[in-house]
C-alpha cells in the first residue's frame, strides 16, 4: 500500500499570502496519478487537481500542482477567504487508492 | 450536472448490519466505476470500496473486506453498500463518489454523505 504523508499538518497564513503544501509518497506514484482535494467544514471534499497538475473544472488558476515520483506540491498563489480549509492528497495509481492525513490552512 | 445522494445512515449497535444507498442522476451511471469513501469523526478520508461499471468486479479496503459488500443496480441508477458485523471504528460519514472519467480514481463527484454511528 502506498502511504502518503502531508506537511505541514497545519499552516497559519493571512489572506493574500502564498500557501505551499507537500505530499510525499512511500513509493513512486504510478503515472503520477496524484490528486488534491479541498474540504471545508461540514462539506464533502472537492477535487482541485488530478494527474499531479491538471486543474479540475471550475477551479481557479491560483491553485496549481506539481511534482513527480514521490514528491508532490499544491500551491495556492494568493489565499482567498474561502481557501481556508483542509487539503488532502490522494494517489490512484495503485490499489488501494490512498489519501494523505490532510493539511489544514488556518487564518492567521 | 451529475448528482449523488446517499441515504441509509443511522445509529446501529456493534455487530449489527446496515445498507447504504446512493442514487445518481445527471450522468450515464452505467458507464462509470463507483466508489465509497468514508471519514471518521474529526478524521481523514479512507477509500472503502470500488465497483466496476457493470457490477461484475468489486474491490475493498482490507479494513472492511469480508464484512462489506458493494453492489449496484444500473436500472435504478443506484449504488449500495451492505455493511455487516459493524464495529465502532466503522463510524463516520460515508460518501459515494464518481471518478472524473469512466474508470478514474480521482473523484470529481461526491455526495453529501450519510452518517453511520456504531455504538451501544
Amino acid at each position: 500500500e502506498v502511504v502518503l504523508t502531508q506537511s505541514p499538518g497545519t499552516l497559519s497564513l493571512s489572506p493574500g499570502e502564498r500557501a505551499t503544501l507537500s505530499c510525499r509518497a512511500s513509493q513512486n506514484v504510478i503515472n503520477n496519478y496524484l490528486a488534491w482535494y479541498q474540504q471545508r467544514p461540514g462539506q464533502a471534499p472537492r477535487l482541485l487537481i488530478y494527474s499531479t497538475s491538471s486543474r479540475a473544472a471550475g477551479i481557479p488558476d491560483r491553485f496549481s500542482g506539481r511534482g513527480s515520483g514521490t514528491d508532490f506540491t499544491l500551491t495556492i498563489s494568493r489565499l482567498e477567504p474561502e481557501d481556508f480549509a483542509v487539503y488532502y492528497c490522494q494517489q490512484y495509481g495503485a490499489s488501494p487508492f490512498t489519501f494523505g492525513p490532510g493539511s489544514k490552512v488556518n487564518i492567521k | 450536472e451529475g448528482q449523488l445522494v446517499e441515504s441509509g445512515g443511522r445509529l446501529v449497535q456493534p455487530g449489527g448490519s446496515l445498507r447504504l444507498s446512493c442514487e445518481a442522476s445527471g450522468f450515464s451511471f452505467s458507464n462509470y466505476w463507483m466508489n465509497w469513501v468514508r471519514q471518521a469523526p474529526g478524521g481523514g478520508l479512507e477509500w472503502v470500496s470500488r465497483i466496476g461499471s457493470d457490477g461484475s468486479s468489486a474491490v475493498y479496503a482490507d479494513s472492511v473486506k469480508g464484512r462489506f459488500t458493494t453492489s449496484r443496480d444500473n436500472t435504478k441508477n443506484t449504488l449500495y453498500l451492505q455493511m455487516d458485523s459493524l464495529r465502532g471504528d466503522d463510524s463516520g460519514v460515508y460518501y459515494c463518489t464518481r471518478g472524473l472519467y469512466f474508470a478514474s480514481g480521482s473523484y470529481s463527484y461526491w455526495g453529501q454523505g450519510t452518517l453511520v454511528t456504531v455504538s451501544s
